[in-house]
């Protein structure tokens, strides 16, 4: 079965500090890979994507994410974060094989100190 | 500006009652999709649709129906057979299968 682990339910960061998200998932072919992020009481905002090519993809407010497909894995960075940046992070997988239905990580949610 | 409307923002159900959540966006997307929230589990799939008048259901569709006779719209009906129905649901649509999902705000939904 598909699954997609987030290892840290909680990171306190400080503000300037960097930041690493971890996304690890078990599927047998080539996922399409997503990082979004959640505000309290909000939708989701896609923050970035991983389809194919370039294994270091940029995405939106500075985040940065590596594919690497010996470690089954799609971290997400971030060089230097800001107090906005407070929010819960979710990584989620998709396969072509599964209809390209989306599998979810339970979520990261990080806290940003003064 | 385009996007996913979900109403209403709060809702409560009594018990042995269906209730409707509204799910329209403007983008011109053919997948649409329904998602379950509760803390610390993620999103949970429902149930999507990739075109107008078919859909299927996601990992926990029991006690939810939906609909799609218009491209814009995907309501979620919550039926008395959903024993748990307090979660946060989230409405998303994609340009087409496969291709990035937008997100509504979401409809807090819980038992009075």
């Amino acid at each position: 079965a598909q699954s997609v682990t987030q290892p840290d339910i909680h990171i306190t960061v400080s503000e300037g500090a960097s930041l690493e998200l971890r996304c690890n998932y078990s599927y047998g072919a080539t996922p399409y890979l997503f990082w979004y992020v959640q505000s309290p009481g909000q939708g989701l905002q896609l923050l970035l994507k991983y389809f194919s090519g370039d294994t270091l993809v940029q995405g939106i407010k500075g985040f940065e994410a590596e594919f690497k497909r010996s470690q089954s894995s799609f971290n997400l960075r971030k060089p230097s974060v800001h107090w906005s940046d407070a929010a819960e992070y979710f990584c989620a997988v998709g396969e072509r094989s599964n209809d390209y239905k989306l599998s979810f990580g339970a979520g990261t949610t990080v806290t940003v100190r003064a | 500006d385009g996007g996913i409307t979900q109403s209403p923002k709060y809702l409560f159900r009594k018990e042995g009652q269906n209730v409707t959540l509204s799910c329209e966006q403007n983008l011109n997307h053919d997948a649409m999709y329904w998602y379950r929230q509760d803390p610390g589990q993620g999103l949970r799939l429902i149930y999507y649709s990739q075109i107008v008048n078919d859909f299927q259901k996601g990992d926990i569709a029991e006690g939810y129906s939906v609909s799609r006779e218009k491209k814009e719209s995907f309501p979620l009906t919550v039926t008395s057979a959903q024993k748990n129905p307090t979660a946060f649901y989230l409405c998303a649509s994609s340009r087409t299968k496969g291709q990035p999902q937008h997100f509504g705000d979401g409809t807090r939904l819980s038992i009075l």
